[in-house]
């Protein structure tokens, strides 16, 4: 999980919200990733950025917003157009066509 | 269009004993796989990588995994194993598209049993 900071660890939303996940990285890599995690389902991308002030979407994207002013954050807004937002979500970076590393992870429940 | 098929959703070994953690995968042109780690409420960590060479490649912690191009398969492997390498196992393929997207297994949980 080293260089990459993902917060906070849990978090919660009540019905109609929006709430923003926090991803911030140190390893100087230009791309960075955000997977959604459920049981039995591996990982599925939902957005991903290769540099600043550009992201496209992955498998997964509705419900879900993203921005990358700086090279090293990159957020993540569950919007309450997501209706089933309740999972593990995991910060990912890399630099260039190597390996990915992870944050250690939010927990997202729903009140 | 990339997969990766793990086919066992549970692996359990006694302590000691080799472990093997299965994988296959689909991919047009050169595949590029992983492995991956996952311990409770934690990212995921790196282990070991095929990009081209030969065809048993060295991991951490011990793994190893061998590529077998002709059966489209990348098993994880282990000689002896330890009650601490219970966790969750991922395998992933790069895509070919140049935006080093990875796609995922649904992950084997490995049980070590004392």
């Amino acid at each position: 999980d080293g260089g990459i900071t993902q917060s906070p660890k849990y978090l919660f939303r009540k019905e109609g919200q929006n709430v923003t996940l926090s991803c911030e990285q140190n390893l100087n890599h230009d791309a960075m990733y955000w997977y959604r995690q459920d049981p039995g389902q591996g990982l599925r991308l939902i957005y991903y950025s290769q540099i600043v002030n550009d992201f496209q979407k992955g498998d997964i994207a509705e419900g879900y917003s993203v921005s990358r002013e700086k090279k090293e954050s990159f957020p993540l807004t569950v919007t309450s157009a997501q209706k089933n937002p309740t999972a593990f979500y995991l910060c990912a970076s890399s630099n260039g066509m190597d390996i990915q590393y992870f944050g250690a992870g939010t927990r997202l429940s729903v009140l | 269009a990339q997969s990766v098929a793990q086919p066992e959703d549970q692996v359990n070994v006694a302590e000691g004993n080799p472990l093997t953690v299965k994988c296959t995968y689909s991919v047009s042109g050169n595949p590029y796989l992983f492995w991956y780690v996952q311990y409770p409420n934690r990212g995921l960590q790196f282990l070991l990588k095929y990009i081209t060479g030969d065809n048993l490649v060295k991991g951490s912690y011990g793994f190893e995994a061998e590529f077998n191009k002709s059966q489209t398969s990348f098993h994880l492997k282990k000689p002896s194993a330890l009650v601490s390498d219970s966790a969750l196992y991922f395998c992933a393929v790069r895509d070919g598209t140049g935006a080093n997207n990875l796609f995922f297994g649904t992950g084997t949980r490995l049980t070590v049993i004392p």
